[in-house]
């Protein structure tokens, strides 16, 4: 597609539901990545995908969260058993590869998911 | 461990005034260094990077930044502000090679007057 994106742009949920993101990377990007955004904070790495591999899992807070990407394309990120003080933007992002030292790759980021938790 | 400290919160400046944003940052080695720029209901728009060479770049938007390494700063600046740069500016590091973890800044808004 022409850009990274996410959907849905809004998820209202009550604690203890689970809920599911799913973002669409750029095509033929190899790489993919989940961030977490909390209220006046930077976005906070939570995980990456080359492909359907994922080398790290080192961002996500807890078990609850989970990542997929088992065609090597379209990610979903799912949190079980939602919390409040899980509410913030959560962000994909794609670049076409992962960094190679050539200082060519870039993340392009998709517009986001607010979650809100009540 | 990696990190990025943007001291200003909120910038107010007048427009068609001059605008710098303060980024610092603690890295292990050497960094690549971005900017981007967040607009309500905009995801993260790339601005600009350092990789390196030259350490002033150019970037989108009349945007500028220069790379310090003796100061571990990388500001961003722009000479004559418009109305539409009102936004949230993110400082961000990364490394050079394979791990794409980017470490974020806690962004400073900036708000443009008449």
């Amino acid at each position: 597609g022409a850009g990274v994106s996410q959907s849905p742009r809004y998820k209202v949920t009550k604690r203890g539901q689970d809920v599911t993101l799913r973002c669409d990377p750029i095509s033929s990007h190899a790489t993919l990545y989940w961030y977490q955004q909390a209220l006046g904070q930077g976005p906070e790495f939570l995980t990456y995908f080359n492909y359907e591999a994922q080398p790290d899992k080192s961002g996500l807070p807890s078990d609850r969260f989970s990542a997929e990407r088992p065609e090597g394309s379209i990610s979903t990120l799912t949190i079980q058993r939602t919390e409040q003080r899980d509410s913030a933007m959560y962000r994909c992002a794609s670049s076409p590869q992962l960094r190679t030292g050539s200082g060519q790759e870039t993340q392009y980021f998709g517009p986001g998911t607010r979650l809100l938790v009540l | 461990a990696q990190s990025v400290t943007q001291p200003d919160i909120h910038i107010t400046v007048s427009e068609g005034a001059s605008l710098e944003l303060r980024c610092n940052y603690s890295y292990g080695a050497t960094p690549y260094l971005f900017w981007y720029v967040q607009s309500p209901g905009q995801g993260l728009q790339l601005l600009l990077k350092y990789f390196s060479g030259d350490t002033l770049v150019q970037g989108i938007k009349g945007f500028e930044a220069e790379f310090k390494r003796s100061q571990s700063s990388f500001n961003l600046r722009k000479p004559s502000v418009h109305w539409s740069d009102a936004a949230e500016y993110f400082c961000a590091v990364g490394p050079i090679f394979g791990n794409e973890k980017l470490t974020f800044g806690t962004g400073t808004r900036l708000t443009i007057i008449p």
